[in-house]
């Protein structure tokens, strides 16, 4: 029973490019949620995604970045013009339904962005 | 906003011995759901043990164990006969049980050395 994917692994940009990082969740899963790492610090909520919707994206930067999860095919996080500061490692995880708090969220083991 | 506090950036422990690691936080919630993860220098993040607030048993899994103090809004990780496998970074989190609070919030995280 395959866990969360992510990848890439580690991608690498130079600044002012575009960054795309995908995550397929577990088998059954329908909810996802990313979280990014900065070097040194906890993990940090962005976004909370249910097939082609948005429930809740308090924690995404204004600009440049965004989110997706389509009806078919893997979430999709999205920086456009990545700066320095955008170095981290982002982390994808997924639960089964929402309202089902008793079931934890599965991490994958993340993307590690580099921006040159 | 809920905020989750780990004093302790690092800790070290005996091999074999037991430590406990500690955390805080705060909510306005009555219900809610606590976990510790772990994270070895893979970067995976591994989830150790889970608390449900509206239940006052503490939650066990084999060597781990917390104590979990709701009105002083505490929640430790004791972690028994530690081995070296145990060496990572522990992160301590909070979700909220209603809708539209399914995100987790982190602590800053406590490093674990394991001394052989």
């Amino acid at each position: 029973n395959a866990g969360v994917m992510q990848n890439p692994r580690h991608l690498v940009r130079r600044r002012g490019q575009e960054a795309r990082l995908r995550c397929s969740p577990m088998k059954g899963h329908s909810h996802v949620y990313w979280y990014r790492q900065l070097p040194e610090e906890g993990l940090k909520f962005m976004v909370y995604l249910q097939k082609e919707n948005i429930i809740d994206e308090s924690g995404m930067p204004k600009e440049r970045f965004s989110a997706e999860f389509p009806k078919e095919g893997p979430s999709i996080l999205r920086i456009q013009q990545v700066v320095r500061g955008d170095s981290a490692a982002y982390f994808c995880a997924s639960s089964p339904y929402r309202g089902g708090n008793n079931q934890p969220q599965h991490f994958g083991d993340g993307t590690r962005l580099s921006i040159l | 906003a809920q905020t989750v506090t780990q004093s302790q950036p690092e800790m070290s422990v005996q091999e074999a011995e037991t430590v406990t690691l500690s955390c805080t936080y705060d909510t306005s919630e009555s219900d809610y759901y606590l976990f510790w993860y772990k994270q070895p220098p893979s970067r995976q993040m591994i989830l150790v043990i889970r608390q449900e607030a509206y239940k006052q048993q503490n939650a066990t899994e084999n060597r781990f164990s917390v104590n979990f103090q709701k009105a002083a809004k505490s929640f430790s990780l004791k972690i028994s006969d530690s081995q070296l496998g145990d060496a990572a970074m522990y992160f301590c989190a909070y979700r909220g049980a209603l809708f539209g609070n399914e995100k987790l919030t982190f602590g800053t995280g406590t490093r674990l050395t394991i001394i052989p």
